[in-house]
């Protein structure tokens, strides 16, 4: 199947400061990527979507300020959390899909990224 | 509006056969995923069913039908590694996957 790679897998950082997270589809295009944060003992909750080229559309509830994604290229997209603190600790993965032809639609995903505001 | 529900937890012997239900209502519908979750890791992809009946995948299967608004998927000689949280998930109108709150799986001995 299609690889999906997320860096960091690990990040630790200071209340205040931003943090990058990268997710990159190694053997194939895909048009759109989404964002999605999971709390302990709680579901996938989806942040974003966002198209190549296009600005993210965030779910109700989620600051695009704060949260912010960029979708540069077909293979590359990155949410970088600013100003960060401790209540954004959180499970971040994302995922990514091509719709071609025939496809189903199968969602790929990354191998998560475990941030924790100190 | 939208909705699916799945059983909170669930537990089943090594080797045993445990079936999971999800059911859903939408008015749109492009398809159901069901995904396995491991603690602490992404969830991996399990099987895909837009059409209704039955699709087997090795020792999972998964069924859906449309009419019902209902799936399960069928995990057969059930192994320890087995042990997980099992996610349904449904493809919107909108190609949103709406998620469910996820089944924990425990295998016992």
């Amino acid at each position: 199947g299609a690889v999906v790679s997320q860096h960091p897998s690990w990040v630790i950082c200071k209340s205040g400061t931003s943090v990058k997270i990268e997710c990159r589809s190694l053997d194939f295009q895909a048009t759109t990527m989404f964002w999605y944060r999971q709390f302990p003992k709680q579901s996938l909750m989806l942040m974003a979507t966002s198209n190549e080229g296009s600005k993210a559309t965030y779910e109700q509830g989620v600051e695009k300020d704060k949260f912010l994604i960029n979708h540069a290229s077909l293979t590359l997209s990155t949410l970088t959390v600013t100003s960060a603190h401790p209540e954004d600790s959180s499970f971040y993965i994302c995922s990514a899909r091509t719709l071609t032809q025939g496809d189903t639609g199968e969602l790929f995903f990354g191998e998560g990224s475990r941030l924790t505001v100190l | 509006g939208q909705n699916i529900d799945q059983p909170t937890e669930m537990t089943a012997t090594e080797g045993a056969i445990v079936q999971i239900n999800c059911t859903y209502q939408t008015s749109g519908f492009n398809g159901l995923f069901w995904y396995q979750q491991h603690a602490g890791e992404a969830p991996t992809f399990l099987s895909y069913n837009v059409l209704d009946g039955l699709e087997e995948k090795g020792r999972f299967s998964s069924f859906l039908s449309r009419s019902k608004g209902y799936s399960y998927l069928l995990l057969k000689e059930l192994q320890m590694k087995d042990s997980a949280s099992y996610l349904c998930a449904f493809l919107d109108s909108n190609y949103q996957l709406i998620w469910g709150a996820g089944t924990k799986l425990i295998i016992k001995p």
